[in-house]
């Protein structure tokens, strides 16, 4: 069954500080995962891309990993802000044709003064 | 246009109500999509529209769920009959084709009272 498990569920840090966030995922075949950063009462956006062959991809402060052996990536979100506040979605996409995102339940991150 | 465009963005409806949502997607975009975000919850995919393709319905909750894409291009979600635990986020999305990324509108919350 292709399903995306994402952990925490929720997560609380001090403005400044790094944090992980983690996406576990058992969609077959694999095509690229996504990480996307929604604000609360928006609709999400995209932050990362990876393709099976990618290892780590960055924009800006957050940088992506992705280990396609073990089906895992992280979201690592460096000198964390205010503004990091929101829900991350990781999105596992299948290489076929069709409907073939797989969505996570995201992790809600709070990043406090 | 700029970004995909949904319409309203807020509705509040009786019980037993009909209500139609609207998506505007981005220009030259092949692929859309519906996903419904109920409160604290990850993304439940409603219904996908790939060029002239017959529509993937396989999400859609109950028969009282219904969407069309006239020309190609904007797209009109329908719920009749309303009923409170329909009360949700409902998210448009749209990509040049399948496995590209997708962009996704503001939403459109939805309250049945």
């Amino acid at each position: 069954k292709n399903q995306v498990e994402q952990s925490p569920q929720s997560l609380i840090i001090l403005e400044g500080k790094n944090c992980t966030l983690q996406c576990n995922y058992t969609v077959s075949p694999f095509s690229n995962l996504r990480w996307y950063k929604q604000d609360t009462g928006r609709g999400p956006v995209s932050l990362t891309i990876m393709t099976f062959s990618e290892n780590t991809k960055s924009n800006g402060r957050y940088t992506a990993t992705l280990d396609a052996d073990t089906k895992q990536s992280s979201l690592h979100i460096t000198a964390s802000q205010l503004s990091d506040s929101a829900s991350y979605i990781c999105v596992v996409s299948a290489s076929r044709g069709g409907n073939q995102f797989y969505f996570g339940t995201g992790t809600s991150l709070t990043v406090i003064p | 246009g700029a970004g995909v465009s949904q319409s309203p963005s807020n509705k509040v409806t009786e019980k037993g109500k009909d209500v139609e949502l609207r998506c505007d997607p981005i220009s030259g975009h092949t692929a859309l999509y519906w996903y419904r975000q109920s409160l604290g919850q990850g993304l439940e995919f409603l219904i996908y529209f790939q060029g002239n393709s017959a529509p993937d319905k396989s999400g859609l909750p109950s028969d009282r769920f219904s969407a069309e894409r006239t020309g190609g291009s904007v797209s009109t979600l329908t719920i009749q009959r309303t009923q409170q635990e329909d009360s949700a986020v409902y998210l448009c999305a749209s990509s040049l084709g399948p496995g590209n990324t997708i962009y996704f509108g503001e939403g459109s919350w939805l309250t049945v009272v």
